[in-house]
């Protein structure tokens, strides 16, 4: 099942620049994507979503972009710190149908 | 802040035994769910429950499932006879229910061993 693929497995950052993860989708069903960040031995704790209706939501240093066309969306941390660094899953479903398809993570890596 | 709790942290059991997972969701949730994830895969889905019922499983979520919330408070999955490959951390969710689209909270996951 690859309808969410997040083809880079992991990405370094220097603190303070911008990190830009990536995420596509096939399924042109899915209409609501959500970015996940994960520690080790924790659960996915939610970081921020958007509804295919836009194609820009920003909440502080995160901001997603979807591109619908593509079938792409993206994670940008703008200014990255080393807390950031984490597993980041992307998530997609289809509004009134709960089951959430993820992609495989990108771990960040946020070099001092 | 709120959030999904998950007993136990660490199930160790034998290939054939029943284990229950629990969990408990966020008090004014509505939707409860369950996932999985394979040591080195994905966050897999199971099954999502509401209202004291399945509302969606998958192929995952055999006859060797079940779920159940007892109480007001606590959600469970039941695994009747453990495989090896049962083994992966479990994690349960919850989102309000009440808003569209809606949001899922994950716990901190239970990591199950079948030996």
């Amino acid at each position: 099942d690859q309808q969410v693929k997040q083809n880079s497995p992991s990405l370094s950052v220097q603190e303070g620049r911008i990190s830009i993860l990536n995420c596509d989708y096939t399924n042109s069903m899915f209409d609501y994507f959500l970015w996940y960040k994960k520690y080790p031995a924790e659960g996915p704790t939610f970081l921020i979503s958007i509804s295919s209706i836009k194609d820009k939501n920003e909440d502080g240093r995160f901001t997603v972009f979807l591109n619908k066309s593509a079938k792409h969306l993206s994670l940008h941390i703008v200014p990255s710190q080393p807390g950031d660094s984490a597993v980041y899953f992307c998530a997609a479903s289809r509004i009134g149908n709960e089951k959430l398809t993820f992609g495989t993570g990108t771990r960040l890596t946020i070099i001092p | 802040e709120p959030e999904v709790t998950q007993t136990p942290s660490h199930q160790v059991t034998q290939m054939g035994q029943e284990v229950i997972l629990r969990c408990v969701p966020i008090s004014n949730h509505l939707y409860f769910y369950w996932y999985r994830q394979i040591l080195g895969q994905k966050v897999e889905f199971l099954v999502s429950f509401y209202n004291n019922e399945i509302s969606e499983k998958s192929e995952i979520f055999d006859d060797q499932f079940s779920v159940e919330r007892p109480d007001g408070s606590n959600f469970t999955l039941k695994i009747r006879s453990t495989k090896l490959e049962d083994s992966a951390m479990y994690f349960c969710a919850s989102s309000e229910g009440t808003s569209v689209p809606d949001t899922q909270y994950f716990g901190p996951g239970t990591r199950l061993t079948v030996l």
